[in-house]
């Protein structure tokens, strides 16, 4: 079982509000991932980071921005959410040196 | 590049067997995973092959590679209504460099 979190599960706000969305993982993962998925769609890789002080932007472009300070921790946020960063955001880790990836429940942003 | 394809959508009566499948173009993965999604939740690994392997079985699952046509298949045994979820595969290419998801195929149970 993946001990892997994300808090808020789900988030209301308005346009123009700063938002960070929170992910943990408890299994000593060096290899951290944000996903971005609309419902019922294909994932897509918004930010990874292979270790601390270590961020990377993915295949889709995105206006959010990852920090990794801590091995356990990689928060994503947005400065100023607008309508179109509504969707589901999915934290996952893996190993380095292994291969699978664990994710998170998700975290649902809807943005009115 | 990668490319992961699956089609979208399979629908089966309850105790019938899925067979979900899954095309890759990475001739070098050494990794290939299938992952469920329940609505409203995140990924769930299910199973996973080595390539160096042709089937996989874990109870009711079995995970079928033909590395010559580079197929990854899912088979659930006896499909039951909380078998319904979308079902993602999943590949790793040797190196670890990036994962590469499919698009998802949504298998809805019928009862």
């Amino acid at each position: 079982e993946a001990d892997i979190y994300q808090t808020p599960r789900y988030l209301v706000i308005g346009t123009g509000k700063k938002i960070t969305l929170e992910c943990s993982q408890t299994m000593g993962h060096d290899k951290m991932y944000w996903y971005q998925q609309d419902p019922g769609m294909e994932l897509h890789l918004i930010h990874y980071s292979y270790g601390v002080n270590s961020t990377e932007k993915g295949d889709l472009s995105s206006e959010s921005t990852v920090s990794r300070i801590r091995t356990e921790h990689f928060p994503l946020t947005l400065e100023s959410a607008r309508p179109s960063h509504t969707s589901q955001y999915l934290c996952a880790s893996s190993r380095v040196s292994g291969n699978t990836i664990y994710f998170g429940e998700g975290s649902w942003l809807t943005v009115v | 590049g990668e490319d992961v394809e699956q089609s979208l959508f399979l629908s089966v009566r309850e105790g019938d067997s899925s067979v979900i499948n899954c095309t890759y173009t990475d001739s070098s993965s050494t990794y290939l995973y299938w992952y469920k999604q329940e609505p409203g939740a995140g990924l769930q690994l299910l199973t996973y092959i080595f390539s160096n392997m042709d089937m996989k079985q874990d109870q009711r699952l079995t995970v079928l590679l033909n590395k010559k046509d580079k197929h990854l298949s899912l088979r659930i045994a006896d499909t039951q209504t909380g078998d319904s979820a979308i079902y993602f595969c999943a590949e790793i290419p040797q190196g670890y460099q990036k994962v590469t998801f499919g698009t998802g195929t949504k298998l809805q149970v019928i009862p």
